[in-house]
Parts: C-alpha cells; sequence; structure tokens
C-alpha cells in the first residue's frame, strides 16, 4: 500500500497563477485534510472531507478551494496564488473521526513545498 | 475553543532521558495525541492518551492528566535519530486535531 500521496513534490508560482494539489489514499479512509505548515506555527487545517462529495472549511479557507469528487482522492486548489500561500502543503486521512479515538489518527502523505513569487 | 503549547526547542544528550511537555486549553477534549516529524518530511503516529496515564510503547511513553490539562513524551535511550520535531495534537469537541507548534528536539553526542 502506498499510503497517502502528494503531487507535485515541488512548485514555484508566480503571484496571480493557479495551480491544484492532488492528493490520493489507498487505505479507504472516509476523512480527509489539507493542512499547511509554516515554521514556528502548527499545522493548520484549510479545508477537509468526510466522504466523497463532501467538503468543509477549517481555520484558514481564504484563498483555496477543494474537491472531493472520489474517495482516494482530495483536490487543493489555489486560484490566484500570494506570496502569503508560501507553505509546505501536507495532505492527510483518517479511517473516520469519532468516539474511537484510534480512527482519528491521522496519516499524512509527504507535503507539497510551494513558493509564490 | 482550544489552545496547544509546547516548547519551541529542547536539547539532550544521546543515551539520556528527555520529557517534552505539552499543555492544553479546551472547552472539549476526547483525547491527546503525539507524532513525530524529522525535517522535510511527514508527521508520523506516536501514541495517544485518552484516560489518565502512562502509555507505553518501548522507549516512547506518552502520560496525559485531564484535571491539570497537562500532558508529556518520554523519549528514553536516546539515540541521534530522535532528533526530530514532536507534535503534539489535542482532539476537540468535534473530533478535529488541532495542533501545537511543535517541539524540536536536538539530540548531542
Amino acid at each position: 500500500n502506498a499510503g497517502v500521496t502528494q503531487t507535485p513534490k515541488f512548485r514555484v508560482l508566480k503571484t496571480g497563477q493557479s495551480m491544484t494539489l492532488l492528493c490520493a489514499q489507498d487505505m479507504n479512509h472516509e476523512y480527509m485534510y489539507w493542512y499547511r505548515q509554516d515554521p514556528g506555527m502548527g499545522l493548520r487545517l484549510i479545508h477537509y472531507s468526510v466522504g466523497e462529495g463532501t467538503t468543509a472549511k477549517g481555520e484558514v479557507p481564504d484563498g483555496y478551494n477543494v474537491s472531493r469528487l472520489k474517495k482516494q482522492n482530495f483536490l487543493l486548489g489555489l486560484e490566484s496564488a500570494a506570496p502569503s500561500q508560501t507553505s509546505v502543503y501536507f495532505c492527510a486521512s483518517s479511517y473516520s473521526a469519532g468516539e474511537a479515538v484510534w480512527s482519528n489518527e491521522q496519516f499524512f502523505g509527504p507535503g507539497t513545498r510551494l513558493t509564490v513569487l | 475553543g482550544q489552545n496547544i503549547d509546547q516548547p519551541t526547542e529542547m536539547t539532550a544528550t544521546e543515551g539520556a532521558i528527555v520529557q517534552i511537555n505539552c499543555t492544553y486549553q479546551t472547552s472539549g477534549f476526547n483525547g491527546l495525541f503525539w507524532y513525530q516529524q524529522h525535517a522535510g518530511e511527514a508527521p508520523t503516529f506516536l501514541s495517544y492518551n485518552v484516560l489518565d496515564g502512562l502509555e507505553e510503547k518501548g522507549r516512547f511513553s506518552s502520560f496525559l492528566s485531564r484535571s491539570k490539562g497537562y500532558s508529556y513524551l518520554l523519549l528514553k535511550e536516546l539515540q541521534m535519530k530522535d532528533s526530530a520535531s514532536y507534535l503534539c495534537a489535542g482532539l476537540d469537541s468535534n473530533y478535529q486535531l488541532i495542533w501545537g507548534a511543535g517541539t524540536k528536539l536536538i539530540i548531542k553526542p
């Protein structure tokens, strides 16, 4: 099993350009998440999905859009990139999110390092 | 809301023991997770605590006191490969993980 994979690994954009980050998981997990990680700050949730066809906003959703057309894939889009979106982006998945604490364990992809000039 | 605090950086010696503390403030709490993150890599799961007490997993142990809003990760017999950031995350009332900024652990020979 590959677990959680992300493409691309690195990307440089110019301000105003758009791009899509792809996340895929082969663990049949219901929940998927997009985070950004910046120096000195914790992982911040951008958007998440509780199942195919559903998405919800996290802590820092502005400037990003997501789609979950298939259970195994979760796409993160930047419509008009800004330098403030320079960050490392992590996708994660979990079996579910609920009272069975073990099911909340999140599995992470290797990350995408994005620079916006 | 929820707030997770942990030290920014710690230094320890190879072969020694180190304790990384995490305090949390939350209006709802369902568990406490610890992850390890090597530089340039993804976070990987270490342990979780739901009830008070100590959970041991080999050289790593995690402790929780819900009444004090406090947890720690204990690493024994430190090895150079333990040099990494350790992330504390609280599971809030909506079963979302709220992450601390991480503690960078530097191991010296």
